[in-house]
């Protein structure tokens, strides 16, 4: 099926550096979402994104819906420890019952 | 506080077992749920969408036999791995969302899946 293009593939930063991700896509989606997922547990949602060019922070996390709706981004500001694990970016057509289209993951790996 | 629970955590059992795992919505309804396989440093991979009340909806080259779904509440589906083998050990997670245009979906803990 569709998938869209994350990248990094993965990082390895020190703590305290900045990070940014991205995605894009071919297809126009309406809602964008960043999930963060830890070993053995499901993907736990950071920030939701529903409209184009919106930009939208949750503490030291900041993402934003691309003008053109094909592509966002994520950024961790400040990285600690904690902040490991593998972040994805989701793409969806409409509301909560539609079906999600996920990137492939960005592994993140902070040193202390 | 976890909106979407998913229960047995881990499962592990013998080859020819049929095994059950249950998604449950904690505080809203949810006429759609959708379950996911996901093998190891890969993204999540969509098997199917649960439907309340009908059929679910399962993509291609998901055997419909194989992996039962039952969406009989609002609140509640179950995903059914019949006669379990080695290959369909995976780790199986669900999700719900609710019905707005901004109800985002929300995940459940995931289901460890080891036949042995």
């Amino acid at each position: 099926g569709q998938q869209l293009n994350q990248s990094p593939q993965s990082m390895f930063i020190q703590e305290g550096e900045d990070v940014s991700m991205n995605c894009t896509s071919s297809s126009i989606f309406n809602t964008w979402l960043w999930y963060k997922q830890e070993p053995g547990e499901g993907p736990v949602l950071l920030i939701a994104l529903y409209k184009a060019g919106e930009l939208t922070s949750n503490g030291r996390l900041t993402a934003q819906f691309g003008i053109t709706r094909k592509d966002s981004f994520l950024n961790i500001s400040a990285s600690i420890p904690s902040d490991v694990g593998i972040y994805f970016c989701a793409g969806q057509e409409s509301g909560g019952y539609s079906t999600l289209t996920f990137g492939k993951g960005t592994m993140l790996l902070v040193s202390p | 506080g976890a909106v979407v629970s998913q229960h047995p955590s881990r499962v592990i059992c013998k080859s020819g077992t049929s095994v059950k795992i249950e998604c449950r919505s904690l505080d809203f309804q949810a006429t759609t749920m959708f379950w996911y396989r996901q093998f190891p440093k890969q993204s999540l991979m969509l098997m199917a969408t649960s439907n309340e009340g009908s059929k679910a909806t399962y993509e291609q080259g998901v055997e419909k036999d194989k992996f039962l779904i039952n969406h009989a509440s609002l609140t509640l589906s179950t995903l059914t791995v019949t006669s379990a083998h080695p290959e369909d050990s995976s780790f199986y997670i669900c999700s719900a969302g609710g019905r707005g245009s901004n109800q985002p979906q929300h995940f459940g803990d995931g289901t460890r899946l080891s036949i042995l």
